[in-house]
């Protein structure tokens, strides 16, 4: 079974520091890989997706993911973080092929990320 | 314009009770997802439907019920409701069903309390 794993639960990150969030997937095959961003009281976003090809993926708000097929990850980055970036952070995965004809993600645990200003 | 909306934000309710949750989309998708976040963060799929019809029944406990009288709402619906239901569900809907990762847009979340 596919599964995804955001080993840091909360990160606190001064304004204007850099910033990368850790995701790792288990799956048989390359599975296509999201980051969604849930701000306080608001649904998730997508941030960026990744199914194939170039493996640093351009995210919306300056983010940017890249993915590592040797070392199943799937990390989160931005070069220089604003206050407003404080919300939680979900990974998540999706099988390559919609045997069904539909597709479902699996959700990592979350990284809750805290800004000082 | 709000693309996702699920109604209520909180619900708050006593064991045994039936309780539903209203989601509606106005972004002309034709799939439909509830998802449920446990206390522990994880998000895990319930149900989807595609077109007013069920594609994905998760093991989920038969008191709840998913109800789409159209393909611009998905209900849900839980009977006698039990301490283990509260979390926060989540609606979402898609383009299309058939092309794998296609891009989810999210409700704001239903936080369900059961006391």
């Amino acid at each position: 079974a596919q599964s995804v794993t955001q080993p840091d639960i909360h990160i606190t990150v001064s304004e204007g520091a850099s910033l990368e969030l850790r995701c790792n997937y288990s799956y048989g095959a390359t599975p296509y890989l999201f980051w969604y961003v849930q701000s306080p009281g608001q649904g998730l976003q997508l941030l960026l997706k990744y199914f194939s090809g170039d493996t640093l993926v351009q995210g919306i708000k300056g983010f940017e993911a890249e993915f590592k097929r040797s070392q199943s990850s799937f990390n989160l980055r931005k070069p220089s973080v604003h206050w407003s970036d404080a919300a939680e952070y979900f990974c998540a995965v999706a099988p390559p092929v919609s045997g069904a004809g539909s597709y479902q993600l699996t959700f990592g645990k979350g990284t809750k990320l805290s800004v000082i200003p | 314009d709000t693309a996702v909306s699920q109604t209520p934000k909180y619900l708050v309710t006593q064991m045994g009770n039936d309780k539903s949750i209203k989601c509606e989309q106005n972004l002309g998708h034709d799939t439909m997802y509830w998802y449920k976040q446990d206390s522990k963060k994880f998000l895990k799929i319930m149900f989807s439907y595609n077109n007013k019809e069920l594609i994905i029944n998760e093991t989920v406990p038969n008191r709840f019920s998913p109800k789409s009288p159209d393909k611009a709402h998905l209900n849900l619906h839980i009977n006698s409701l039990e301490l283990g239901d509260s979390a926060v569900y989540f609606c979402a809907s898609s383009q299309d069903r058939a092309r794998p990762g296609e891009k989810l847009f999210f409700g704001s979340g239903t936080q369900l309390s059961v006391l």
